[in-house]
């Protein structure tokens, strides 16, 4: 099983900042099968990019991943108040699936 | 629209049962398979268990084996998550999400609103 290690635990950052989120796995990723959530308070999670950099439908470009075999990133480039969430990444390259511990974005 | 909704959830006492139900809308259900995925209280996401488009391929984490059952019906456009033997450490709200790529291992592209699993005595 691969294990997802998410850093920071927790990011303090101020809107219009950058958020740099991390990623890392225990062992390669197949295909750069890697996904990224964002789950706010009381919501299911929502689909942001998935292929480690490709973009869900509907998802603003100031978010973006990259990253291959057992390092990942996400970017959000400029943060608009209704940023601050949780954020998983998530491996599907081999099974079973996993999922990070995940990320909080907090308001500095 | 895609729209997945979970109905079922409740409290249950330790070695209790229930079934979840997960109805969906907006597409192709039988072209899809569900997975269920569940967040302890103040918990990360965890994998429970999937199923494939025409049911004839079930995914299980290990925890759940022997416990829990998935079934889909393709007529009603539902999944239907029965859990038995229920313990303290199931209780988490549980998801259903539209899978994509593998079966076995997939990312999820649409999540339903989730539904509250409680375990107590």
């Amino acid at each position: 099983e691969i294990v997802l290690t998410q850093s920071p635990g927790t990011l303090s950052l101020s809107p219009g900042e950058r958020a740099t989120l991390s990623c890392r796995a225990s062992q390669s990723v197949s295909s750069s099968y890697l996904a990224w959530y964002q789950q706010k308070p009381g919501q299911a999670p929502r689909l942001l990019i998935y292929g480690a950099s490709s973009r869900a439908t509907g998802i603003p470009d100031r978010f973006s991943g990259s990253g291959s075999g057992t390092d990942f990133t996400l970017t959000i480039s400029r943060l608009e108040p209704e940023d601050f969430a949780v954020f998983y990444c998530q491996q599907y390259g081999s099974s079973p699936l996993t999922f990070g511990g995940g990320t909080k974005v907090e308001i500095k | 629209e895609v729209q997945l909704v979970e109905s079922g959830g409740g409290l249950v006492q330790p070695g209790g049962s229930l079934r979840l139900s997960c109805a969906a809308s907006g597409f192709t259900f039988s072209s899809y398979a569900i997975h269920w995925v569940r967040q302890a209280p103040g918990k990360g996401l965890e994998f429970v268990l999937g199923i494939s488009s025409k049911g004839d391929n079930i995914y299980y984490t290990d925890s759940v084996k022997g416990r829990f059952t998935i079934s889909r019906d393709n007529s009603k456009n539902t999944i239907y998550l029965q859990m038995g033997s229920l313990r303290l450490e199931d209780m988490a709200v549980y998801y259903c999400a539209r899978a994509r790529v593998a079966v076995s291992s997939p990312y999820f592209d649409y999540w339903g609103q989730g539904t509250l699993v409680t375990v107590s005595s």
